[in-house]
């Protein structure tokens, strides 16, 4: 079944530790999203990639960073992970930019961190 | 004020209960809108979208009120597994959904 997939399913990392969390997609969407979710929040998003364009939030810290390798697969990187960083991380995939009811996007199990 | 707000619960509805929440949004340009489930430690599921005419998908029904802002979503005849956090999406046309926090509904036997 086309599908998101995201690998791992929980990371454990060390303050200040790097760590890379994995996307993949079989469903050959343009656009991947990578969104943070912290308990009792709203997914927040953190950048997307429209092909190979980059969009970074305005509001994301340096610390995240992201690659695109091809368009089936994209990671999200952290840095040197703190405390605060501790999260739900989604990735999810729309097949083009959204417009209209019709385009929505469709969501990956997420990665759950720990930062200890 | 928050793009998306909604009332963050939890309902405490018992089964075969009719269950309504509400949504505001900010954005008057907002171009869709959707509800999305949650279910705890799971990824956001799209629910239905909600047009402007209303729309309807078993027991449940979506209404928007773009004069007002306003986005609605019923629940007929509650089951337990419709235990869950209700998002609130709506498209503000910059290309990026943004999420409300989600209602929590809990359904009991």
């Amino acid at each position: 079944d086309a599908m998101v997939i995201q690998n791992p399913r929980y990371q454990v990392t060390q303050f200040g530790k790097p760590v890379t969390l994995s996307c993949s997609q079989t469903l050959n969407h343009n656009v991947m999203y990578w969104y943070q979710q912290k308990s009792s929040q709203a997914p927040k998003l953190l950048f997307h990639y429209y092909d190979k364009d980059f969009n970074n939030e305005a509001d994301t810290p340096d610390n995240f960073q992201s690659r695109r390798p091809n368009t089936s697969f994209c990671f999200l990187d952290i840095r040197s992970p703190g405390l605060g960083d501790a999260a739900m991380y989604l990735c999810a995939t729309s097949r083009e930019p959204l417009a209209g009811n019709t385009d929505t996007q469709y969501f990956g199990p997420g990665t759950r961190l720990t930062v200890l | 004020r928050k793009e998306v707000e909604q009332d963050p619960g939890p309902f405490n509805v018992p089964e075969g209960a009719t269950v309504a929440f509400n949504c505001t949004y900010s954005n008057s340009a907002s171009q869709s809108f959707f509800w999305y489930r949650q279910d705890c430690r799971k990824e956001p599921k799209l629910l239905m979208s909600v047009y402007s005419s209303g729309n309807e998908d078993g027991r449940f029904t979506a209404q928007l009120n773009r004069a007002s802002q306003y986005i609605s979503l019923l629940i007929r005849d509650s089951k337990l597994s419709d235990s869950a956090t209700y998002l609130c999406v709506v498209n503000t046309g910059f290309q990026k959904l943004v999420f409300g926090t989600g209602t929590r509904l809990l359904v009991s036997p």
